[in-house]
């Protein structure tokens, strides 16, 4: 079983709509937890830390639930260039390595 | 600000030959990881650096190999390339107890 899982969609949503993924990790020493942008054929691009409290970033809020091992992704207003993938990341405690999601992949329709 | 910097960009190989990579993390970052992304998959973990020692490995093949200099730049070394090494390489650099990793450009290597 995958460290982190993600559903890989595609969403395809219209210009302004809401947005949620979620993303579910096994281990519950999971200790750091981020989210990245990809784009086509680029590196990833962090976008923002999840922290206990949550936070927000604009239209991007990030939720962490470690009861039931899952963090979430919230991005309000959809632009155009939101148009990505995106990647759940976790960070072990005991381990110095970052395991990634399959990625969801958002596509905002003009 | 400085960012992560990957040479080269891009690599062109043929089967059986050996290729170097280089990284050069953000300045201050003493931490370096590699991973290694193939064509619509996410990311798969090779390798890491701390402080120029290795500190956690992954699904690295026993024909590559890799360090972290005194300057804390790190080279993945890769011999007997086969075609399935094709892929997109990424570095990324972190400080430890800051944690956020910040990824480079790639290095996008295609075997032939």
């Amino acid at each position: 079983r995958k460290e982190v899982e993600q559903d890989p969609g595609p969403f395809n949503v219209p210009e302004g709509a809401t947005v949620a993924f979620n993303c579910t990790y096994s281990n519950s020493a999971s200790q750091s937890f981020f989210w990245y942008r990809q784009d086509c054929r680029k590196e990833p691009k962090l976008l923002m830390s999840v922290y206990s409290s949550g936070n927000e970033d604009g239209r991007f809020t990030a939720q962490l639930n470690r009861a039931s091992q899952y963090i979430s992704l919230l991005i309000r207003d959809s632009k155009l260039s939101d148009s990505a993938t995106y990647l759940c990341v976790v960070n072990l405690e005991t381990r110095n390595q970052f395991y990634f999601g399959t990625g969801t992949s958002l596509t905002v329709i003009p | 600000a400085a960012g992560v910097i990957q040479s080269p960009r891009h690599l062109i190989k043929e089967k059986r030959e050996t290729a170097t990579l280089k990284c050069y993390p953000i300045p201050r970052h003493d931490t370096v990881y590699w991973y290694q992304q193939g064509p619509g998959q996410d990311p798969q973990f090779l390798i890491s650096f701390y402080e120029k020692m290795q500190s956690d490995k992954g699904s690295i093949p026993d024909r590559f190999s890799a360090q972290q200099f005194s300057d804390y730049h790190s080279e993945l070394n890769m011999s007997s390339l086969e075609l399935g090494d094709s892929a997109l390489y990424f570095c990324a650099s972190s400080r430890e107890g800051t944690g956020d990793p910040y990824f480079g450009p790639g290095t996008r290597l295609t075997v032939l």
